[in-house]
């Protein structure tokens, strides 16, 4: 069983709508959550972290963790065109590595 | 500059060969990952290095190896490439013990025919 499972999409949305991505974590060793977006063809790049349990808002983006249930999401909200990308989900555990779930690509439709 | 940057960008080569990824950063951090990109897969730990005298296998190591020539330097190699080694290649550094928060190379499109 991987340990990070995202579900898996894709997602469609229309533009200005809320897009809201899942991901739910196994090794509850886990301490620290984040979110990286990934254009096609290019490197993943960090936008979100979340350490505690609530919720982190940036921006247009917000992200929940829930560490009794193992889950941790995002939300982004008044999606845009250029939010369309492969949004993947890791976890950070006592061994100083990060576990990466498969992705989930969004679409945003103008 | 960027901070992160990996040689070749693409690279083509046949099954049998040698061939090396390299990786340099200017960010001053200490622990540098080699993952590799498959389609449906996600990323996934080839190797990591939390200093130069500091050399960690990742859950797919087999077949690869790693020099870390310096604290900016990463380098990583395929001694045999074989077809199914055919993924995108990405470094990562991550600077600060508790944050786990990693910054990723362009990446290395590589090809194994």
């Amino acid at each position: 069983q991987k340990e990070v499972e995202q579900n898996s999409g894709p997602l469609s949305v229309p533009e200005g709508a809320i897009a809201s991505l899942n991901c739910t974590y196994s090794d509850r060793g886990s301490q620290s959550f984040f979110w990286y977006r990934q254009y096609s063809g290019k490197s993943p790049e960090l936008i979100m972290s979340i350490y505690s349990n609530g919720d982190k808002e940036d921006g247009r983006f917000t992200a929940q963790l829930n560490k009794a249930s193992q889950y941790v999401s995002l939300l982004i909200r008044d999606s845009q065109p250029s939010d369309s990308a492969t949004y993947l989900c890791a976890g950070g555990s006592n061994d100083y590595k990060l576990s990466f779930g498969a992705g989930t690509t969004v679409t945003v439709r103008a | 500059d960027a901070d992160v940057t990996q040689t070749p960008r693409n690279r083509i080569t046949k099954t049998g060969k040698r061939i090396m990824l390299e990786c340099s950063q200017t960010k001053g951090h200490d622990r540098m990952y080699w993952y590799r990109q498959d389609p449906g897969l996600g990323l996934r730990l080839i190797y990591y290095s939390f200093d130069v005298k500091d050399i960690n296998k990742g859950e797919i190591s087999d077949g690869y190896s790693v020099s870390r020539q310096a604290q900016a330097k990463f380098s990583l190699s395929l001694e045999s490439a074989i077809p199914n080694q055919t993924a995108l290649y990405f470094c990562a550094t991550e600077g600060h013990r508790l944050d786990y928060e990693q910054y990723f190379g362009p990446g290395t499109r590589l090809t194994v025919t």
